[in-house]
């Protein structure tokens, strides 16, 4: 059975900090893995998706990483901004079309 | 990108009511489909997925004749909550996953639903 470990749980950094957070699966097996950020009271929103092939996806001031061998991910927030304060969570899917396995997540707060 | 319209967003009812949401896929088709519920300052919790033209599958512990499950077209899944009572009461999020060729099967998620059981 799949588990997906988020490390830290919360996080606060000043504004236009660097920061990674961290995402650590067991089964190393995956089909794909997916970042996601959640605003209080919102659903889900999709910030990358990185297929098992692939070591890495970056998106603006985002880049996420992928080593399947040691089972770990992290999402790269270059220059962060009050704006990225949110949760974030990582979901590791491992069939095609199948379930995704969620992290907890990881509360962020970026002071200005 | 691929947008997921749920709907309603927030829902207050007597309970003994029913309740349901809807979740379309408005950009591409979805065979399958997922429903979560989310309590406070936790993740997520899948109650089922949901595979247009066939049953559910639902997750154990989770009640299929309280939340009824209907994926009926490749755009549109719903989700009924029966005879609702307080202790339903929580955030119910939707999600499909795109299987078209070259989008990996990225899932995108509707924007929930509140559901308050007075």
């Amino acid at each position: 059975k799949q588990e997906v470990t988020q490390i830290p749980a919360a996080l606060s950094v000043p504004e236009g900090e660097n920061l990674v957070l961290n995402c650590s699966f067991t089964d190393s097996a995956i089909y794909n893995l997916q970042w996601f950020r959640q605003d209080p009271g919102k659903g889900l929103t999709s910030l990358l998706l990185i297929q098992s092939s692939q070591r890495e996806q970056t998106s603006g001031r985002l880049n996420a990483s992928l080593d399947k061998s040691s089972g770990r991910s992290t999402l790269y927030i270059a220059a962060s901004q009050p704006g990225d304060s949110a949760t974030y969570l990582c979901a590791v899917m491992n069939t095609n079309a199948g379930k995704s396995t969620f992290g907890d997540g990881t509360t962020l707060t970026v002071k200005p | 990108g691929a947008v997921v319209s749920q709907h309603p967003s927030w829902v207050i009812c007597k309970s003994g009511t029913s309740v349901k949401i809807e979740c379309r896929s408005l950009d591409f088709q979805a065979t399958t489909m997922f429903w979560y519920r989310q309590f406070p300052k936790q993740s997520l919790m899948l109650m089922a997925t949901s595979n247009e033209g066939s049953k559910a599958t639902y997750e154990q512990g989770v009640e299929k004749d309280k939340f009824l499950i209907n994926h009926a077209s490749l755009t549109l899944s719903t989700l009924t909550v029966t005879s609702a009572h307080p202790e339903d009461s929580s955030f119910y999020i939707c999600s499909a996953r795109d299987l078209t060729p070259g989008q990996g099967g990225a899932q995108h998620f509707g924007d929930g639903t509140r559901l308050s059981i007075l």
